[in-house]
């Protein structure tokens, strides 16, 4: 069975950091593109960002380019999220999903892990 | 940028009603629509992908559909299990979502 395990949530002030991390088991990780997803209180999910299998290719949502870097450890089934000079609006949990299909990160998200809280505020 | 449109925002029906939800894209679609049921406190789960496949596992009375850039979800006939918040995808686009209440 296919678990996605989220961590390194929590609060944060404004214009501060966090890296977010992914533990993924019961499948082949490193031949699977992988995303992040947010959802923020009462608001529907937001792609976020996703990285190709190998890591060669990363993608970002507009809302977060330049500010957050998405990467993998292949070695340790392991996907992450670094998030730099966080908003207010950043505020939501965070999961990461795997796609239908290996190759196409917008493929469908099946599963999804329970996510993390990220709580920004002074 | 693409643009998903879903439609109710809200949806009342009682147990045994045929109920619809509907996902507008802007772009021509080349083969990846999902939907996603989701309740308080859990991840979402995927009930359709590629427009009209069922996700394993998923209950038979969940179906889905498209006319051109329209996307439809049918529950046949509601159940109490049911409620939550539906969402369609469109590539790494979500609708904004249905909240399903049960009468």
């Amino acid at each position: 069975e296919v678990h996605l395990v989220e961590s390194g949530g929590g609060l944060v002030q404004p214009g501060g950091s966090l890296r977010l991390s992914c533990a993924a088991s019961g499948f082949n990780f490193r031949s699977f593109a992988m995303n992040w997803v947010r959802q923020a209180p009462g608001k529907g999910p937001e792609w976020i960002s996703a990285i190709s299998a190998g890591g060669d290719n990363t993608y970002y949502a507009d809302s977060v380019k330049g500010r957050f870097t998405i990467s993998r450890d292949n070695s340790r089934n392991t996907l992450y999220l670094q998030m730099t000079n966080l908003r207010v609006d950043d505020a939501a949990i965070y999961s990461c999903a795997k796609p239908l299909d290996p190759y196409y990160y917008g493929s469908g998200f099946d599963p999804w892990g329970q996510g993390t809280l990220v709580t920004v505020s002074s | 940028d693409m643009q998903v449109t879903q439609s109710p925002s809200t949806l009342s029906a009682s147990v045994g009603d045929r109920v619809a939800i509907t996902c507008r894209g802007s772009q021509s679609f080349s083969g990846w629509l999902a939907w996603y049921q989701h309740k308080p406190g859990r991840a979402p789960n995927l009930l359709i992908y590629k427009a009209s496949t069922l996700a394993s596992g998923v209950p038979s009375r969940f179906s889905g559909s498209r006319s051109g850039t329209d996307f439809t979800l049918t529950i046949s006939s509601l159940q109490p299990d049911d409620f939550g918040t539906y969402y369609c995808q469109q590539y790494e686009t979500f609708g904004q979502g249905t909240k399903v209440e049960i009468k």
